[in-house]
């Protein structure tokens, strides 16, 4: 079964600490791997996308990396701000059929 | 700018009364998806067009039905929302459905809510 799971469900960090979230993923034949912020009551945004040959990429203060072995990706979010609070989302393209498989997303809170 | 326009952002329906939900887009892609996102879930695909294919899924409800007239406009039409039906609903479009680059550009959504 196609599935991408997430880890942790919510978590809770004060500002400019450093935070990583992990997505593990079943989906099957693999396209690319995406990571989505999602404010509150908006619609994603893609903050960066990983293909089978990379292993780590970044964008800012956003790194992720990815492990086609083990089928994990991490994302790391350094020096954290309060505007970084959103729901952070995996999501695997799939060649065909159901093209995104979306995992159930962290819920990130940032603190003063 | 927007590349992918939602509206309207909140919809406020009565129980069993007809709602559209629209959806357009400049940037040409092939492929329009509408997904529904109740609170704290992952959003959930109850269609897409491939150009003027048109793709359910299995299990997605008779009362969903959705229409492409041209490239840019794709629309959601709920012929008898229920309470259950209250969401968050994103358009989505991609170039094309695979592919190593194949992204999702998404809208900022509608809220729907059913009284």
């Amino acid at each position: 079964k196609n599935q991408v799971e997430q880890s942790p469900q919510s978590l809770i960090i004060l500002e400019g600490k450093n935070c990583t979230l992990q997505c593990n993923y079943t989906v099957s034949p693999f396209s690319n791997l995406r990571w989505y912020k999602q404010d509150t009551g908006r619609g994603p945004v893609s903050l960066t996308i990983m293909t089978f040959s990379e292993n780590t990429k970044s964008n800012g203060r956003y790194t992720a990396t990815l492990d086609a072995d083990t089928k994990q990706s991490s994302l790391h979010i350094t020096a954290s701000q309060l505007s970084d609070s959103a729901s952070y989302i995996c999501v695997v393209n799939r060649n065909y059929g159901q093209n995104f498989v979306f995992g159930p997303g962290t819920r990130l809170s940032v603190l003063p | 700018d927007a590349m992918v326009i939602q509206n309207p952002r909140y919809q406020v329906t009565q129980f069993g009364k007809p709602v559209t939900l629209s959806c357009s887009q400049t940037l040409n892609h092939n492929v329009m998806y509408w997904y529904q996102q109740k609170s704290s879930q992952a959003p959930k695909l109850l269609f897409h067009y491939y150009d003027k294919d048109f793709n359910n899924e299995a299990d997605t409800p008779d009362n969903f039905q959705s229409r492409r007239p041209n490239t840019s406009f794709c629309f959601l039409d709920i012929r008898s929302p229920g309470l259950g039906d209250a969401a968050m609903y994103l358009c989505a479009t991609s170039r094309d459905p695979g592919g190593r680059n194949t992204e999702a550009f998404f809208g900022q959504g509608t809220r729907l809510t059913v009284v």
